[in-house]
């Protein structure tokens, strides 16, 4: 597609459920990012992967997220046991290395 | 510790005015992005930038690499630029692995 594809746009679920978040990047664009934003936070980087590299996981708040990239190109975020403080947008973004940023519209997660 | 810090949180303008929007970083960095959201919108990167300046339209971003300092300009402001602009600083030899500031909110009055 022409820009960063996430699903889905909505999820509610309820505490101690897990979750998958999707990202379908640009095509061609080597590098994918994970991004949260919430009302407490403001927005914070969670993980990233370039090319081939292991991925950089150092925004990752607890061992209850992961994320994997498969064949270079989508990407799931998951998230194990959510917790209401969870509550966010879940935004993914893509980009050439280096280079200009094009976010998703995010994954508005809701956790009862 | 890593921060961003951005001034103004709130800004109101007429139409027709020009806009400055400041950030400060308090590292070295490898760039500077400046984004933009609209209310109930996703988010679009207006600037990416390392030194120097750029311009799109009636955007202008700035950056002081020995003051770490960026600034965000609107010419000629619309309504319709109404909306969250972000400042967010590229860290650890990655251009996109960003620290975000809280945000301006800006509204437009014609």
């Amino acid at each position: 597609g022409a820009g960063v594809s996430q699903s889905p746009s909505n999820k509610v679920t309820e505490k101690g459920k897990d979750v998958e978040l999707r990202c379908d990047p640009i095509s061609g664009h080597t590098a994918l990012y994970w991004y949260r934003q919430s009302l407490g936070q403001g927005l914070e980087f969670l993980i990233y992967f370039q090319g081939n590299s292991a991925p950089d996981k150092s925004g990752l708040p607890s061992d209850r997220f992961s994320a994997e990239r498969t064949g270079g190109s989508v990407s799931t975020l998951t998230i194990q046991r959510t917790q209401q403080e969870d509550s966010a947008v879940y935004l993914c973004a893509s980009s050439r290395y280096p280079g200009e940023l094009f976010f998703g519209e995010g994954s508005r997660l809701t956790v009862l | 510790k890593n921060e961003v810090e951005q001034s103004p949180q709130n800004l109101t303008a007429q139409e027709g005015e020009f806009i400055t929007i400041n950030c400060s970083y308090s590292v070295g960095i490898s760039a500077l992005h400046w984004l933009q959201q609209h209310p109930g919108g996703g988010i679009v990167s207006l600037f990416m930038l390392s030194s120097g300046k750029k311009k799109h339209g009636r955007l202008i971003a700035t950056i002081n690499i020995q003051e770490k300092h960026s600034s965000l300009h609107i010419t000629a402001s619309h309504p319709r630029d109404s909306a969250v602009y972000i400042c967010a600083a590229g860290y650890g030899g990655a251009t996109n692995k960003l620290i975000f500031g809280t945000g301006t909110l800006l509204a437009v009055q014609p």
